[in-house]
C-alpha cells in the first residue's frame, strides 16, 4: 500500500526550512529517502531502520516513528540545490523472506534565490 | 564502477510491437529491481530478483509483461504486446542485497508507445 506524503509542493526560498512528512497504514521495517531532479533518476540519501532512529546528512535528516508508521524528511538552510522530487518508500517484510518497498507519489520541492 | 547500466535509453515504438528493456546492474550487487514512473502512478516497483530468483513480482502489470535474470550480470524486461498506456520511464536499480539496503538506480529507459 502507497505511503501518503504531504505536502505534494513546497516552494523555499534560499535558507529557509522544510519538513516533508511520509505515513503508511502498514507495520514498518525501514523507511528510505531519495530524491530525484527532472529528468534524472532516483538518488538515494538514507535508510531508518529503527523506530525512532534518525540520521543526518549535511543538512537533511530524518526520524522514523515506528509506532505511528511515519516519517519525516528535515531540510535545513535550503540551497538550489535541494530542488527536486523527494520520494519515501515505506518497506515490509512481505513473507517468504521478501520485502515489499513501496514509494509514496512524491513532493516537489523548489527552491529559489 | 559504471553504475547500473541500462538500454537503450529511449525507445519509441508501435503498439503491439515487442520491446526488450536491458539492465546491468552493478557487479557484486545481489538484488535487482525493476521500476515503471509515471505522472499518474507515481514510481511503482514492477518485480526484483536476489540471486537471480524473481522474489515478489506482484507489481507486473499484466501476461504481456515479462522479466528474467538469466545471470548475475543481466536483467530484461519484456513487453509484448505493447500498447500506448505502457509509456512511462523504465528503472533498474540494484542493491547489495534485499531489505533496507541503498538502492542504485540506473539512468531510466524513457520509453514511448505510439
Amino acid at each position: 500500500q502507497q505511503p501518503v506524503q504531504s505536502p505534494q509542493a513546497v516552494i523555499l526560498r534560499e535558507g529557509e526550512d522544510a519538513v516533508i512528512n511520509c505515513s503508511s497504514s502498514k507495520a514498518l521495517y525501514s523507511v528510505h529517502w531519495y530524491r530525484q531532479k527532472h529528468g534524472e533518476a532516483p538518488v538515494f540519501l538514507m535508510i531508518l531502520l529503527k523506530g525512532g532512529e534518525q540520521k543526518g546528512h549535511e543538512k537533511i535528516s530524518a526520524s522514523f516513528n515506528e509506532k505511528k508508521q511515519q516519517s519525516s524528511l528535515y531540510l535545513t538552510a535550503s540551497q538550489l540545490s535541494y530542488s527536486g522530487t523527494y520520494f519515501c518508500g515505506t518497506e515490509r517484510l512481505a513473507g517468504a523472506g521478501s520485502y515489499q518497498l513501496t514509494f509514496g507519489k512524491g513532493t516537489k520541492l523548489s527552491v529559489i534565490p | 564502477d559504471a553504475g547500473v547500466i541500462q538500454s537503450p535509453r529511449h525507445e519509441v515504438t508501435e503498439m503491439g510491437q515487442e520491446v526488450t528493456l536491458r539492465c546491468k546492474p552493478i557487479s557484486g550487487h545481489n538484488s535487482l529491481f525493476w521500476y515503471r514512473q509515471t505522472m499518474m502512478r507515481g514510481l511503482e516497483l514492477l518485480i526484483y530478483f536476489n540471486n537471480n530468483v524473481p522474489i515478489d513480482d506482484s507489481g507486473m502489470p499484466e501476461d504481456r509483461f515479462s522479466a528474467k535474470m538469466p545471470n548475475a550480470s543481466f536483467s530484461t524486461l519484456k513487453i509484448q504486446p505493447s500498447e500506448p498506456r505502457d509509456s512511462a520511464v523504465y528503472f533498474c536499480a540494484s542493491s547489495p542485497n534485499h531489505g533496507a539496503e541503498t538502492q542504485y538506480f540506473g539512468p531510466g529507459t524513457r520509453l514511448l508507445v505510439l
